[in-house]
């Protein structure tokens, strides 16, 4: 079954240091990949997304991420974490059927 | 401009009593998608529906769910009775292809339901 996993459920930054949060696809082609972040009490917003082309795609806030099918990972990356960047974070994959499917979503706490 | 408008905010409601969330989606876009969020579950897209027409609702848990959009800009998902279970935060979301598939969902702020 196509999925998305994402298997950290709480990640724990200094503000400052550097982010990785880990997503793994199971699709039988590629997927389009996107990362979306949701501050509490509000919406999911885009951060970035993945069609073809380019492995590493820029999004918005200073986030990347790569996409590396040898290892079915898209996992989302930032050099230097903000307390505002304190928020749940979801990987989500959509095939050609046009279902965008979450991933169970990684909860980012920033230290001072 | 404004986005995908979500009506009401917050909702509490008694077992037993039917429950309709509204949805407003960006104008000129013609995908429409309803997603439930639950601590346990996570985000599930429950149907989505493509120039008012539902295309997928796989993921509408029973009978007591059922959603319409009877034009391009309301859509409502409507659960009847509800039951404590159904408790859980509803989004709407809705996007517009240019040109094949872009992907990119608007959320809005979600409907949290609370059934006694």
């Amino acid at each position: 079954a196509q999925s998305v996993t994402q298997p950290d459920i709480h990640i724990t930054v200094s503000e400052g240091a550097s982010l990785e949060l880990r997503c793994n696809y199971s699709y039988g082609a590629t997927p389009y990949l996107f990362w979306y972040v949701q501050s509490p009490g509000q919406g999911l917003q885009l951060l970035l997304k993945y069609f073809s082309g380019d492995t590493l795609v820029q999004g918005i806030k200073g986030f990347e991420a790569e996409f590396k099918r040898s290892q079915s990972s898209f996992n989302l990356r930032k050099p230097s974490v903000h307390w505002s960047d304190a928020a749940e974070y979801f990987c989500a994959g959509m095939d050609s059927s046009y279902k965008l499917i979450f991933g169970s979503g990684t909860r980012l706490l920033v230290r001072p | 401009d404004a986005g995908v408008i979500q009506s009401p905010r917050h909702e509490v409601t008694e077992m037993g009593q039917e429950v309709t969330l509204r949805c407003k989606p960006i104008s000129g876009h013609d995908y429409l998608f309803w997603y439930r969020q639950t601590m346990m579950r996570g985000l599930e897209l429950l149907i989505y529906f493509n120039n008012n027409v539902p295309i997928d609702d796989s993921g509408m848990p029973e009978d007591r769910f059922s959603a319409k959009m009877p034009n391009a800009s309301f859509s409502t998902l409507k659960i009847q009775p509800s039951e404590p279970r159904d408790s859980a935060v509803y989004f709407c979301a809705s996007s517009s292809p240019t040109g094949g598939i872009t992907g990119e969902l608007f959320f809005g702020e979600g409907s949290r339901l609370t059934v006694l």
